[in-house]
């Protein structure tokens, strides 16, 4: 495997179950970001992790919860989300030095419907 | 609110014609990247520029940083069907930072 994958690629979750997405980077980067895509709005980035640590946390519901065991392994855990949580969950990995820009790969996301 | 405003929203062209793709914001960025984004898939890099002024091009794709580093230009030559996606900008403020803000999306159709 090579870039970023994810998993699954497609989830469809009632209100009141609990799923987990996952994303690995096979690029030796050292961050890892989610981000939300929804119709008619920009990249809403979520959450970064930097060598395993948060680093950014964009006032995203308690109901999403991100996990970073090590420098390849994503995860955001979901629980009792609400329609409007229906979107394209992108993940994304970058590797960048101090002063140089963060050139981001992103996976091929997982579109989560909530019904 | 940080924004980055991209024009036109959407664009249907036929197959050969040019076209230009630009990214606005009222805020200085140190450096600012361009995506392609096709159906069911992420966004893929297409190019970051960093110096106030600098032009990249990339095989019929032409990308510019404007000189005081708030804007962009991506200007396409004799566009193909498979240049159809969903273009984005994304920028940073500041170096070493990893907070992205992304572009409000240019959907781009060519007519074979």
């Amino acid at each position: 495997e090579t870039g970023v994958t994810q998993t699954p690629r497609h989830l469809v979750m009632g209100m009141t179950n609990k799923k987990s997405l996952k994303c690995e980077q096979h690029l030796g980067h050292n961050a890892m970001y989610w981000y939300k895509q929804s119709a008619k709005k920009p990249l809403e980035l979520m959450f970064v992790y930097s060598l395993e640590e948060r680093v950014e946390n964009n006032s995203v519901p308690s109901r999403f919860s991100p996990e970073c065991p090590n420098s390849s392994h994503l995860f955001l855990h979901l629980h009792t989300l609400q329609p409007e949580d229906s979107a394209l969950y992108l993940c994304a990995s970058s590797q960048g030095g101090k002063g140089q820009p963060y050139e981001q790969y992103f996976g091929p996301g997982t579109r989560l419907t909530v019904t | 609110t940080q924004l980055l405003e991209q024009s036109p929203q959407f664009l249907s062209i036929q197959e050969g014609e040019n076209l230009t793709v630009y990214c606005n914001s009222s805020s200085v960025f140190s450096s600012l990247q361009w995506y392609r984004q096709e159906p069911g898939e992420g966004p893929v890099l297409l190019v970051t520029v960093v110096t106030g002024g600098e032009v990249k091009k990339l095989k019929r794709l032409t990308f510019q940083f404007g000189d005081a580093r708030k804007d962009s230009s991506l200007h396409i030559t004799a566009a193909q069907p498979g240049d159809t996606g969903l273009y984005l900008c994304a920028g940073v403020h500041a170096s070493g930072t990893y907070k992205y803000i992304f572009g409000t999306g240019t959907r781009l159709k060519v007519l074979a």
